[in-house]
């Protein structure tokens, strides 16, 4: 059973970094892309990046200054790490998986963790 | 960018025929996206490729369309169908979304 949960810390504070991991089970990252999607009040759903099957990644030039996409294997996790926050980021924040072939859908997503950047 | 343009909102009967369209702005070929998402939810993926119905989505609900023009059908609606339900297209980068439909049951 596929099965994607993000942990974040809830709030974060203006200028300051934010760290979610997703944990992932029933698949391996190895054989699937992961992405990270946000939705926010202001923009509603954005695609951020994603770390593909081979570890290397692609980000959506929007946030590619301030983006980080990795992965441990070991730990079936995917991290998402962006600086220089802002209260327009606030949101809830996704992982989700799409297959190899270009193009493919997000076909499972997680629950999504809600950011609040706030001071 | 992709713009994806979608009408704001919809109110139907149980049982009648609603169609939720999404334009883009420029063409995507065929991969346009449809999922739905209940509130607190989510999103749930329901086509994909614009007419291919995703894994346990019931039959009522499909997908047509190529280009820049695309549409959500959903015959008969349930009252199990009130959500947002949003396009998304994977052909141009970066991937986008549109704004959400949101479906609501008379």
């Amino acid at each position: 059973q596929v099965q994607l949960k993000e942990t974040g810390p809830g709030l974060v504070q203006p200028t300051q970094t934010l760290s979610i991991t997703c944990t992932v089970s029933g698949f391996s990252l190895t054989s699937y892309y992961m992405q990270w999607v946000r939705q926010t009040p202001g923009k509603g759903l954005e695609w951020m990046g994603f770390i593909r099957s081979g570890g290397s990644t692609e980000y959506n030039s929007e946030f590619k200054s301030r983006l980080s996409i990795s992965r441990d294997t070991s730990k079936n996790q995917v991290f998402l790490k962006m600086n220089s926050l802002k209260t327009e980021d606030t949101g809830v924040y996704y992982c989700a998986s799409r297959g190899n072939y270009p193009g493919t859908p997000f076909a499972y997503w997680g629950q999504g963790t809600l950011v609040t950047v706030s001071s | 960018d992709t713009v994806l343009t979608q009408s704001p909102a919809l109110a139907v009967s149980p049982g009648e025929r609603v169609s939720i369209s999404c334009r883009a702005s420029e063409g995507v070929n065929s991969y346009m996206h449809w999922y739905q998402q209940k509130p607190g939810q989510q999103p749930k993926l329901l086509i994909y490729k614009a007419s291919n119905l995703a894994s346990g989505v019931p039959a009522r609900f499909s997908g047509s369309g190529s280009g820049t023009d695309f549409t959500l059908t959903i015959d008969p609606v349930e009252a199990d169908d009130t959500a947002t339900y949003f396009c998304q297209q994977s052909w141009n980068d970066p991937y986008t979304f549109g704004a959400g439909t949101k479906l609501e049951l008379k």
